[in-house]
């Protein structure tokens, strides 16, 4: 069974300041990673996949997400955070099987200014 | 632009009255994906359909259902929602054999 795992339920960081969200997976086969943001009572925003390729991913709003495979690693990263990044992140996997995809537990980003 | 529509934004319904939520693509992708997510947490799959094939998730209650009338329209039906079914719910689509995966901006529900 495919799985991914946030290991941080928050990450605080200062605007104007890198950012990291973690990501690790667990699949069988071929990993096709993806990572979503929500906002508050919104729905989920598509940042990012890797199905294959170059190891780093650029996404939208400046985001970018780095491939390892012997660390079985996903990170989303951002070289200069925004205030306006602050949301709920959700790394996720696509199973195998079907089409249906698998999310981690979310990781909540804060911005300060 | 081509997308998914989740109508209404926010439902608010009684203790076991049944609710529908409804979700329309103009993707025309074949697969159509409900997933219900409890208070930020992660999204929880109730069920898909692949075209007219609907697949139900082994831990789905039966309490929830589905229907798909055509490509372009899906339905939820909570048949006798309870509290602890209040929650978001969030339509998405994707293109067999594709990687791409489209959300619609969810259904906020509401027991009362």
């Amino acid at each position: 069974a495919q799985s991914v795992a946030q290991p941080e339920d928050q990450v605080n960081v200062a605007e104007g300041n890198p950012l990291t969200v973690k990501c690790t997976y667990s699949v069988s086969g071929n990993p096709y990673l993806f990572w979503y943001v929500q906002y508050p009572n919104r729905g989920l925003q598509f940042l990012l996949k890797y199905i294959t390729g170059d190891n780093l991913v650029k996404g939208s709003y400046g985001f970018e997400a780095e491939f390892n495979k012997s660390q079985t690693s996903f990170h989303l990263k951002k070289p200069s955070a925004l205030v306006s990044d602050s949301a709920l992140y959700f790394c996720a996997s696509r199973d195998t099987g079907f089409q249906k995809l698998v999310f981690g537990t979310g990781t909540r980003l804060l911005v300060s200014p | 632009d081509a997308m998914v529509i989740q109508n209404p934004r926010y439902q608010v319904t009684q203790f076991g009255k049944p609710v529908t939520l409804s979700c329309s693509q103009t993707l025309n992708h074949n697969v159509m994906y409900w997933y219900q997510q409890k208070s930020s947490q992660a999204p929880k799959l109730l069920f898909h359909y692949y075209d007219k094939d609907f697949n139900n998730e082994a831990d789905t209650p039966d309490n929830f259902q589905s229907r798909r009338p055509n490509t372009s329209f899906c339905f939820l039906d909570i048949r006798s929602p309870g509290l602890g079914d209040a929650a978001m719910y969030l339509c998405a689509t994707s293109e067999r054999g594709n990687y791409g995966y489209t959300f619609g901006s969810g259904t906020r529900l509401t027991v009362v």
